[in-house]
């Protein structure tokens, strides 16, 4: 059974850095594409970042580029999302996601999802 | 970016009535490349559909997508107590970003 098991969300204050992890289990890790998707309270879903099986593509959501960086660990099976410059919008709970895909050529859809991770941005 | 718009915003229907959602591009989603995902009140979304019409694994045959190019169409064809959620499009397959739509919900007449 594939698992996905998001952690590091909590309250911070804007302007600051959060680390979000996500620990895979019940599939091959370094076979498939992972990305960081969000749902901010009583809205829409986001795709936020992703990154191939092995790093060599990665995409990020305008709303978050250069200030978040996604990556991974094979080694670990696990996902991350630094997350910097932090900004009220920015409040969410965010899933992990596991690709149908490798993303070798491009990503596809969300195949397998966490339970998320709450982030709260506010002073 | 390709933009996905869902219609309508809220679909009030009775169990056992069949249910049509919308979702429309912005510009043409390659191959078809358009999934479907249903998200129950305090859960992860679920994936039902990709590839515009292909059920994933375990989904019952009362759900079906069809649609191409710009136009899309997820139909519940007889609605199930535990059908009333919210349903949302995206689109996969071209560059980033991958996009939702707004979603469509469908409640309990």
């Amino acid at each position: 059974e594939v698992q996905l098991v998001e952690s590091g969300g909590g309250l911070v204050q804007p302007g600051r850095s959060l680390r979000l992890s996500c620990a895979a289990s019940g599939f091959i890790f370094d076979d498939y594409a992972l990305h960081w998707v969000r749902q901010a309270p009583g809205k829409g879903l986001e795709w936020v970042s992703g990154v191939s099986w092995d790093s060599g593509r990665i995409g990020y959501a305008d709303s978050v580029k250069g200030r978040f960086t996604i990556s991974r660990d094979n080694a670990k099976n696990s996902l991350y999302l630094h997350m910097n410059s932090l900004r009220p919008e920015d409040t969410a709970l965010y899933y992990c996601t596991r690709d149908r895909g490798s993303g070798r050529y491009y990503f596809e859809f969300f195949h397998h999802w966490g339970q998320g991770t709450l982030v709260t941005v506010s002073s | 970016e390709i933009v996905l718009t869902q219609s309508p915003g809220t679909l009030s229907l009775s169990p056992g009535e069949r249910a049509t959602l919308s979702c429309r591009a912005s510009q043409s989603v390659r191959s078809s490349y358009l999934a479907w995902f249903q998200q129950k009140p305090g859960q992860a979304p679920r994936l039902l559909i990709f590839g515009a019409s292909t059920r994933a694994t375990g989904i019952p045959d009362r759900f079906s997508g069809s649609g191409s190019g710009t136009d899309f169409t997820l139909t519940i064809s007889r609605l199930e107590p535990e059908d009333f959620a919210l349903y949302y499009c995206q689109q996969y397959g071209s560059s980033p970003p991958l996009t939702f739509g707004g979603g469509t919900k469908v409640e309990i007449k």
